[in-house]
């Protein structure tokens, strides 16, 4: 399987505090995608990171990859109870061309 | 303008039914995709459509499953004789382009539930 694991797959936080997640894949990608799921609703685009690239920044969101060690981290900085969800990373592979692959993801508490 | 919708929001139904599930995505966006969460898990791929055409169907379990997309807009995901496992929320996304180098918008999706 090429699906991407998430680690841990429980984290519980301060809110202030800062949250990383972890994932790792199997095969070569073309890029990976971190996405954010609130129970019980859809899941929303974090950051695309593509296969030549090593960090980005989105706002409190810092997502690096390492694609030697086929893993990548996402870093919410400063957290905030709002930020209380599931976090999924998603590979695109390129022996795959536009399957998208999610792992399981981390389920993430800000206590306030 | 709006984003991706789902109808239903949720689908009860009984053993061995027929069901429907609808996706309209956002205007413009040529690709779809269908997904199927269960608790607990990441959306599973099943079906990819690139147009009209399903470009990459390789997700779908088995062929009581299957999916149209006649306009190259509006997407319907079928199931024939449903089966309790079946049950899981059905997720629809699109994207602009191939979705394997931009970002997919994700509806809220289909709660199935098989009775």
């Amino acid at each position: 399987s090429q699906q991407g694991e998430e680690d841990p797959q429980a984290l519980s936080i301060q809110e202030g505090e800062n949250a990383t997640m972890n994932c790792s894949y199997k095969t070569s990608i073309n890029n990976l995608q971190w996405y954010r799921q609130n129970s019980g609703r859809g899941l929303v685009h974090l950051i695309l990171i593509r296969s030549n690239e090593r960090e980005k920044h989105s706002g409190r969101l810092r997502v690096t990859l390492d694609t030697s060690k086929k893993s990548s981290s996402l870093l919410i900085t400063a957290s905030r109870a709002a930020d209380t969800a599931s976090y999924f990373c998603a590979t695109s592979h390129s022996n795959t061309g536009n399957q998208f692959y999610f792992g399981t993801g981390t389920s993430l508490t800000v206590i306030p | 303008g709006a984003g991706v919708s789902q109808t239903p929001s949720n689908k009860v139904t009984e053993k061995g039914k027929y069901v429907e599930l609808r996706c309209d995505p956002i205007s413009g966006h040529t690709a779809l995709y269908w997904y199927r969460q269960s608790l607990g898990q990441g959306p599973e791929f099943l079906i990819y459509f690139q147009g009209t055409g399903a470009a990459d169907d390789s997700g779908l379990p088995n062929d009581r499953f299957f999916a149209v997309r006649p306009e190259g807009s509006v997407s319907t995901l079928k199931i024939q004789r449903t089966e309790r496992g079946d049950s899981a929320v059905y997720l629809c996304a699109s994207s602009f382009s191939l979705a394997g180098f931009n970002e997919q918008f994700f509806g809220p999706g289909t709660r199935l539930t098989v009775l």
